[in-house]
């Protein structure tokens, strides 16, 4: 079944830790987007990435980075990762960027940190 | 600053009508969109308006008004699965997606 994976489903990680959230699409799109949402809160969109090997940062990007070294993968790292990143990520895609089409979302990976 | 305001929270019964209000203020506007998150999932598409009116999709319809900043989710003969979030999102004028919150709808028996 075509669409996003994102792994892990779920991790519980101790602060100061680096943690890598994996995220592979297999529509050939050509944007993707992480997002974390928080209870409370809309999504906010920590980087985007509007083609391989082009990234962006969003409203959020503190603390975070990514990769887009391949039309299909863009994986999502915490460096140092701290309490106030305890979220649920969410990776999206979209055909093209600045369309107006819609986003398709992986899962999630719901990040405790402790 | 952008903002997107929708209710918090809604309760409906099988089988009524609800509509779910969202309000925006937002720099530019290239349309807006409606989700369904289901609880512990992913949002899913549900509709896009870019010009005034409704647009009506099965038991499901979206309103926009531009010039009031204002649209409406319709959701008819109400099913015990459209218990979910929906998401109100705004595409401004650098083409990125503001987010309000959600409206977690719960529908009861």
């Amino acid at each position: 079944i075509a669409g996003i994976t994102q792994a892990p489903t779920s991790q519980i990680l101790a602060a100061g830790r680096r943690m890598t959230l994996r995220c592979t699409q297999d529509m050939r799109h050509n944007a993707m987007y992480w997002y974390r949402q928080d209870l409370g809160l809309g999504l906010r969109l920590i980087h985007y990435s509007n083609t391989a090997g082009t990234t962006g940062k969003g409203e959020v990007p503190d603390g975070y980075s990514v990769s887009r070294a391949n039309t299909d993968d863009f994986p999502l790292t915490l460096a140092s990762a701290v309490p106030s990143q305890t979220s649920v990520y969410f990776c999206a895609s979209s055909e093209t960027s600045g369309n107006t089409g819609e986003l398709f979302f992986g899962e999630g990976s719901r990040l405790t940190v402790l | 600053g952008q903002n997107i305001d929708q209710p918090t929270e809604m309760t409906a019964t099988e089988g009524a009508i609800v509509q779910i209000n969202c309000t925006y203020q937002t720099s530019g506007f290239n349309g807006l969109f409606w989700y369904q998150q289901h609880a512990g999932e992913a949002p899913t598409f549900l509709s896009y308006n870019v010009l005034d009116g409704l647009e009506e999709k099965g038991r499901f319809s979206s309103f926009l008004s531009r010039s009031k900043g204002y649209s409406y989710l319709l959701l008819k003969e109400l099913q015990m699965k459209d218990s979910a979030s929906y998401l109100c999102a705004v595409m401004d004028s650098n083409y990125q997606l503001i987010w309000g919150a959600g409206t977690k709808l719960i529908i009861k028996p």
